[in-house]
Formats: C-alpha cells, structure tokens, sequence
C-alpha cells in the first residue's frame, strides 16, 4: 500500500518562502509522476505543479508560475515544493497526489494527508 | 471560478439514486481529455473514485459510475447511503491552460 506523508507548513509572513516536502513509501517512487494540489480554506482544489517520474519536466498553474518550484530526489523518494514571494491568497491545506507517469490524461490516485500552509502578518 | 462546472450541491434520500454533472468546454472534456472524479469525506484527504470517465479503482463500490459526452460527464451514485456524504470534485486536463483542472465541488447531502 503506498503512502505519501506532507510536511512543512506552518504560518508564514507575506513575501517570505516556505519549502513542503512529500515522503513516499510502500511504491516505486521513481517510476510515478507527481502534483501538489492545493484547498483554500472553504474552497475547491486547485492544481498547483507537476513534475515528471524523472524530474526532467515540470508544469505550474499561472497562479504560481515564477514563484514556485517543484523538485524531487528519487533517491529519497521525496518530492519538494519551494514557496518563494508568498502571498496570503497562497492559503491553503497542500496535498502531494501521484498520478501515473504525469501524463495529461493519468488520475491523481494516490494522495497525502496534507499540510497547512497559512501567509499571514 | 473554476473551469468545469459543477452543481454546488445535490442530495438524496438513503437508497435512492442522485447524479452529479460536470460541465467542460472543447478546451477539455470536449478536446478527449480524460474526465476522473474524486470523493472528499468530511476533513480528510481526497480519495479517488472514478479514472478515465468510468473506471472504478479497486475497492470502489459498482454503487458508483461515470459517464461522459461531448462537453460533459456525470457522476451516478446508487443505494445512497449516509457514508456517500461527502465533496466531489471532477477533473480533467485544459489544453488551452495547459493545466489540469478541477471543478469547483459538489456537496452530497444524505436526508
């Protein structure tokens, strides 16, 4: 059975970074693409980043691009987020979820539990 | 706002059946990509119910089905029961986004 455990969050002032990890056991890490989604308090999910089963290629929603960056240690069988410039709007509970090689058309078919992110002053 | 849309929410006696829909446009649904759903249980992570517009994962009950058409998909839920309460969400990829997509949730209410 495969498990993705988050960590990282905590509560952060508006401008400064913040970095997730995801620590994935019980599957081949290196074989499965992965995102970070994220949950407004309230709110719906929004996809975040994807990066491929190699970490070659990598993808953001327009929200983030330019300020975060998704990375991952195969070695580790941990996957990364880097949260620079943050804003309160970036809010939210940040879920790991695998999903196939990373293709267009694969399920996010495993998730973690998540982590709170919180920007405030 | 998001781009598929759902219903906010939908509801439904224990034993009956409801549906939820999805709507895309020709950017998604409408251009093949892929229509997944995902059910979210009160103060938990989201689970995966349905990939690929009607497959169910293994421990799925056949209680739940998918279906899709041209710029649609609809979820289906049978024999409700109270555990069925929960958020569900579909997804699937924008090509003009170049983004994976979710819509904005539909709450399940079990009279």
């Amino acid at each position: 059975q495969g498990q993705l455990v988050e960590s990282g969050g905590g509560v952060v002032q508006p401008g400064r970074s913040l970095r997730l990890s995801c620590a994935a056991s019980g599957f081949t890490f290196s074989s499965f693409g992965l995102h970070w989604v994220r949950q407004a308090p309230g709110k719906g999910l929004e996809w975040v980043t994807v990066v491929s089963y190699d970490g070659n290629d990598q993808d953001y929603a327009d929200s983030v691009k330019g300020r975060f960056t998704v990375s991952r240690d195969n070695s580790k069988n941990t996957l990364y987020l880097q949260m620079n410039s943050l804003r309160p709007e970036d809010t939210a509970v940040y879920y790991c979820a695998s999903s196939g090689v990373g293709a267009r058309d694969d399920a996010f078919d495993l998730w973690g539990q998540g982590t709170m992110v919180t920007v405030s002053s | 706002q998001s781009v598929l849309t759902q219903p906010p929410s939908v509801s439904g006696a224990p034993g009956q059946r409801v549906t939820i829909s999805c709507t895309g446009s020709t950017s998604d649904i409408g251009a093949g990509s892929a229509v997944h759903w995902y059910q979210q249980l009160p103060g938990t992570a989201p689970k995966l119910l349905i990939y690929r517009n009607n497959n169910r994962p293994s421990g799925v009950p056949d209680r739940f089905s998918g279906s899709r058409s041209a710029t649609s998909a609809s979820l289906a839920i049978s024999g409700l029961q109270a555990e069925d309460e929960a958020d569900y969400y579909c997804q699937s990829y924008d090509n003009s986004l170049s983004a994976w997509v979710f819509g904005g949730g539909t709450k399940l209410t079990v009279l």
